[in-house]
């Protein structure tokens, strides 16, 4: 089976421009969460969504936004690009939303900010 | 705001040694996890921890869950150059916040030198 895929796994943008970040979920899967993971750092919780509703949003500037589709796959939405915006994006899926149900990360979109 | 600590953030260590990993919080999490990550890949999840006291054998890796529940450690016996990578402990929230957000620590860098 597939694991959790993301695209683009690079891109790279200017300052003040939109971008659009997408995940697929292992098959099966129901619940999608996005993380930010700055150089040096643990990744840091953004959005968490489950049968298409948001179910949870970490401390991020609401240029920030994100959707999941009747198919379980989200988009992750950042506007207003700034230069902080450079990270490793990271999206994982969980069968639901259970406390301690595992999350299987993606490898990641690499987005730079120029 | 639920904040993990970890350490050390560097260790650099030849074959064959032991070391310890230390993951601390004021606060109570219902469940520990710590994942481990390669350069250019999303975090792989080694183990989840959730009843306080509880310890994890994974081969020559040992996790342990603290009593309160409010830190954990990870212990590699006889350290081998695939060992090395970023390890991650990560919190899931308990009461009161989104039931899947994982909060994680800073990450420790382990280069483990044949």
């Amino acid at each position: 089976d597939a694991g959790v895929t993301q695209s683009p796994t690079h891109l790279i943008k200017t300052r003040g421009q939109h971008v659009t970040l997408r995940c697929s979920p292992i098959s099966g899967h129901k619940s999608v969460s996005w993380y930010q993971q700055v150089l040096g750092q643990g990744p840091q919780f953004i959005f968490q969504y489950y049968e298409k509703e948001e179910r949870g949003r970490g401390n991020f500037p609401d240029r920030f936004s994100a959707r999941q589709f009747p198919n379980y796959s989200s988009e992750l939405n950042v506007n207003a690009l700034l230069l902080g915006d450079s990270a490793l994006y990271l999206c994982a899926s969980s069968i639901w939303t259970g406390i301690n149900q595992p999350q299987h990360f993606g490898d990641g979109t690499r987005l730079s900010i120029l | 705001t639920q904040l993990l600590e970890q350490s050390p953030q560097f260790l650099s260590i030849q074959e064959g040694e032991n070391l310890t990993v230390y993951c601390n919080s004021s606060s109570v999490f219902s469940s520990l996890q710590w994942y481990r990550q390669e350069p250019g890949e999303g975090p792989v999840l080694l183990v989840t921890v959730v009843t306080g006291g509880e310890v994890k054998k994974l081969k020559r890796l040992t996790f342990q869950f603290g009593d309160a529940r409010k830190d954990s450690s990870l212990h590699i016996t006889a350290a081998q150059p695939g060992d090395t990578g970023l390890y991650l402990c990560a919190g899931a929230g308990a009461g009161g916040t989104s039931y899947g957000k994982l909060t994680f620590g800073q990450g420790t860098i382990l280069t483990v030198h044949p």
